[in-house]
């Protein structure tokens, strides 16, 4: 079955470390891939998207992501975190050509001030 | 509207009362969705709309479930019956046509059987 693997589920760092969440996907076909991302309080928003073309995407507030399609990932990355990132981040996956979108379980992270 | 709108933000209800969420999608989407989100998890996918047609409503968990959505407009998610396994947030999501292409949620609706 397809489905979408986020290892870390929690994850607290201090203001100005660097940030990578693991996002792993189960399906063999072409896939777009999403990052959201729910700020305490709010709403799913996007943050960056892959649908082709250049495997590095930059996103939102100097978010970035990489896809490396031999090993089915899609990482999200920030060298420099703030304490307004302090969220819940969702990975997704759309197999091409489908309406499915398959989320992860999420990561919440926490930074401190 | 501008965005993805969804009403009550919160329901509160006694076990054994039907409740209906409600889902306003953005103008000119035809795909909508709906998801679930118990505490501590990921989203649980429920049904798919394309248009007022549900091709996909493998996730509905059980027959106190149902959805409808009026053309390509408005839709209704109603549990019946409510049990206490049945609290979570509930999160609609609309797109213009479903295929390669984001998703955009709307506040979700939250949803605690007491």
């Amino acid at each position: 079955a397809q489905s979408v693997s986020q290892h870390n589920h929690h994850v607290i760092l201090s203001e100005a470390a660097s940030l990578e969440l693991g996002c792993n996907y189960s399906y063999g076909g072409t896939v777009n891939l999403f990052w959201y991302v729910q700020y305490p309080g709010q709403h799913l928003q996007l943050l960056l998207k892959y649908f082709s073309g250049d495997p590095l995407v930059k996103g939102i507030k100097g978010f970035e992501a990489e896809f490396i399609k031999s090993k089915f990932s899609f990482n999200l990355r920030k060298p420099s975190v703030q304490w307004s990132d302090t969220a819940e981040y969702f990975c997704a996956v759309n197999p091409a050509g489908t309406y499915k979108y398959i989320f992860g379980t999420g990561t919440r992270l926490k930074v401190l001030a | 509207g501008a965005g993805v709108s969804q009403s009550p933000s919160n329901k509160v209800t006694e076990k054994g009362k039907d409740v209906e969420l409600r889902c306003d999608p953005i103008s000119g989407h035809t795909a909508l969705y709906w998801y679930r989100q118990r505490l501590g998890q990921g989203l649980e996918f429920l049904i798919y709309f394309q248009g007022n047609s549900a091709p996909d409503k493998s996730g509905l968990p059980s027959d106190r479930f149902s959805a409808e959505r009026t053309g390509e407009s408005v839709s209704t998610l109603t549990i019946q019956r409510t049990q206490q396994e049945d609290s979570a947030v509930y999160l609609c999501a609309s797109s213009p046509d479903g295929i390669d292409t984001e998703a955009f949620f709307g506040q979700g609706t939250r949803l605690t059987v007491v």
